[in-house]
């Protein structure tokens, strides 16, 4: 079946404007994670859903991140006057609930001139 | 202190051996555990669960220990394509649900 979806593989943005990542989950996956991977760094959490429960924002580095997730589809997330060190790989996973493992995106490749 | 550490290496070993790594987790309260595969500039995928009682696919070999905290990947038989980097992750599920990656093993295996 058709495996996690994002959109764009890659963006070019300059520093300060607004972009906005797009992730499709697995159908039927009530779990979604945002990530971050820097080069030749680990992954860093972001944000978390889970079903209709308030997200887990626990990870996003300031305010000018944010995420949606339209019930249990589609979530985008949005990063707001962007800045150099936002330059990564954002990825994104769902998993069928939670405890189990994830499947991941093929990530967007973020740089910010 | 990192709630999962791995050794980065690199190993670099010979087509046909067999590869051993290892990962420690902090919080004894984690409950899921799985090893994942990261080739250069791709995402993570899943390589297999870990389950207490060890479980075994093809080549590859998982262990979990909860007493000492720490689970291996055994591979045998390595094979060119198994160069990769291989990512620990443990869950955490209590008020939340927390993933958390190892900054993973880099393997090369060499002809």
């Amino acid at each position: 079946g058709a495996g996690v979806s994002q959109s764009p593989s890659n963006k070019v943005t300059e520093k300060g404007k607004d972009v906005e990542l797009r992730c499709d989950p697995i159908s039927g996956h009530t779990a979604l994670y945002w990530y971050r991977q820097r080069l030749g760094q680990g992954l860093e959490f972001l944000i978390y859903f889970q079903g209709n429960s308030a997200p887990d924002k626990s990870g996003l580095p300031s305010d000018r991140f944010s995420a949606e997730r339209t019930g249990e589809s589609v979530s985008t997330l949005t990063i707001q006057r962007t800045q150099q060190e936002d330059s990564a790989v954002y990825l994104c996973a769902s998993s069928l609930n939670v405890r189990v493992e994830q499947y991941f995106g093929p990530g967007t490749r973020l740089t910010v001139t | 202190r990192k709630e999962v550490e791995q050794d980065p290496g690199p190993f670099n070993v010979p087509e046909g051996a067999t590869v051993a790594f290892n990962c420690t987790y902090s919080n004894s309260a984690s409950q899921s555990f799985f090893w994942y595969r990261q080739d250069c500039r791709k995402e993570p995928k899943l390589l297999m669960s870990v389950y207490s009682s060890g479980n075994e696919d093809g080549r590859f070999t998982a262990q979990l220990n909860r007493a000492s905290q720490y689970i291996s990947l055994l591979i045998r038989d390595s094979k060119l394509s198994d160069s990769a980097t291989y990512l620990c992750v443990v869950n955490i599920f209590g008020t939340g649900n927390q993933f958390y990656f190892g900054t993973g093993t880099s393997l090369t295996v060499i002809p």
